[in-house]
């Protein structure tokens, strides 16, 4: 079964500034998906980035961007320019590929909860 | 833009009884999806749902577990003989389920407490 890794619990960031937080994974398949979901308090977890396994170059949303390393199953998340809204719960997820009974569930990581300092 | 949404927020109720999760998936999605997170722990599947069956479950999902669409908009999780166990926070998702690619959109959850 796969495993999701989120070593960091907690991390903080100065206004402005750039973090990254980390997630390894735990697979033998070679393809699948890789998602960051984030949740503000008490509301929705909402996609912030994917990548799929079979894409080498990284993908990037605005101020986020993904440093994905399949040879090591690492998957980490940079926010560039930090702002008060980004402070949330960051949760990495897996996916495996469809199966013939359908999509398939997501794998998550425990969390890392972002704190953004004024 | 269209959004999951699940009641109640906050759900009590004493060891034993049965309970029912409730959630409004987005209205053209095909895939339905249940997780909880008990407190401090991942995030865990337990069932989903397409064409109006069980496509796929964990081993959380036992006997005790059901999910059903009764009337084609609502999507529910029952929860026949609830344990102290199952206090959580329950997490409804949905998918368009064209591609694996495709995000899930998730509901704000339901918080179970089982006194």
């Amino acid at each position: 079964a796969q495993t999701v890794t989120q070593s960091q619990p907690e991390m903080s960031v100065q206004e402005a500034e750039t973090v990254t937080l980390s997630c390894t994974y735990d697979t033998s398949e070679s393809d699948y998906y890789l998602f960051w979901y984030k949740q503000p308090p008490s509301r929705q977890m909402i996609l912030v980035i994917r990548q799929e396994a079979y894409k080498q170059q990284n993908a990037t949303e605005n101020r986020f961007s993904v440093n994905f390393q399949k040879a090591a199953k690492s998957f980490s998340l940079k926010i560039s320019d930090s702002q008060l809204g980004d402070a949330a719960m960051y949760f990495c997820a897996y996916r495996s590929p469809p199966i013939y009974s359908g999509n398939t569930p997501l794998v998550f990581g425990k969390g890392t909860r972002l704190s953004v300092i004024a | 833009e269209p959004e999951v949404t699940q009641t109640p927020s906050h759900q009590v109720t004493q060891m034993g009884q049965e309970v029912i999760l409730r959630c409004v998936p987005i209205s053209n999605h095909l895939y339905f999806y249940w997780y909880r997170q008990i407190l401090g722990q991942k995030v865990e599947f337990l069932v989903s749902f397409y064409n109006n069956e069980i496509s796929e479950k964990s081993e959380i999902f036992d006997d005790q577990f059901s999910v059903e669409r009764p009337d084609g908009s609502n999507f529910t999780l029952k929860i026949r003989s609830t344990k102290l166990e199952d206090s959580a926070m329950y997490f409804c998702a949905s998918e368009l389920g064209t591609s694996a690619r495709q995000p899930q959109h998730f509901g704000d959850g339901t918080r179970l407490s089982i006194l």
